[in-house]
């Protein structure tokens, strides 16, 4: 198995608080995903990373931010969580970002805005 | 336009059955890849099988084999003789040159009765 970690595995939080989600891996692989899965939509992309301090957006970033100040760790921050970002996040590695490499995940996090 | 079209829902099949789960797509890349990955009720998303888009063969892996058909534009995922364990829900993705991200089905739930 792929040695990605994620943390916290569940969380409850209040509707403006700020959260942040970490993503840890072992593997030394360049590029990191962050992504949210709710029903009915699959997985959608918030944030991708392809190195140190290069990251970018992906198709559902509003309201998220992120940063990656090492190799192996990886943060989505929400900046002041909302009942839309209930949800599940998950964090995926890639060693090169190209079409025919699989994406490998963590164990997701279940993120419960109350 | 949805680029990734998983039209089951949800299937119920008989345990030791073979079962075909559905995905259709929509690219105007040449080269692409296509991905299967199983989500188990415990969440975790495990990556299942890739085909890339000049892959002249159909790939396989064990009990899954995925039925290409690129002038159809389908990439159907197969399993062979079902076992209870392969009750999940299951997402087709692909990820194409100009774009490297992961694009995403919508899923289906699969379930194997005894």
């Amino acid at each position: 198995d792929a040695g990605i970690t994620q943390s916290p595995r569940h969380k409850v939080t209040e509707t403006g608080t700020p959260v942040t989600l970490r993503c840890h891996q072992t593997e030394n692989h360049r590029y990191m995903y962050w992504y949210r899965q709710d029903p009915g939509h699959g997985l959608r992309l918030i944030h991708y990373s392809y190195g140190v301090k290069d990251t970018d957006k992906g198709e559902v970033s509003d309201g998220y931010s992120v940063s990656r100040s090492k190799t192996e760790d990886f943060l989505l921050t929400l900046e002041s969580a909302t009942s839309s970002q209930t949800s599940v996040y998950f964090c995926a590695i890639s060693g090169v970002d190209r079409e025919n490499t699989e994406a490998f995940f963590g164990q997701g996090t279940r993120l419960t805005v109350v | 336009a949805q680029k990734i079209t998983q039209t089951q829902p949800g299937m119920f099949v008989q345990e030791k059955e073979a079962v075909t789960l559905d995905c259709t797509y929509d690219t105007s890349d040449q080269s692409y890849g296509l991905f299967w990955y199983k989500q188990p009720s415990s969440g975790e998303m495990i990556f299942l099988i890739y085909q890339g888009s000049y892959d002249e063969q159909n790939a396989t892996e064990g009990r899954y084999s995925l039925n290409f058909q690129k002038a159809r534009k389908s990439a159907n995922l197969v399993i062979s003789a079902s076992q209870l364990g392969d009750s999940a829900m299951y997402f087709c993705a692909m990820r194409e040159r100009s774009n490297y991200q992961l694009i995403w089905g919508a899923g289906t739930k699969l379930i194997i009765k005894p």
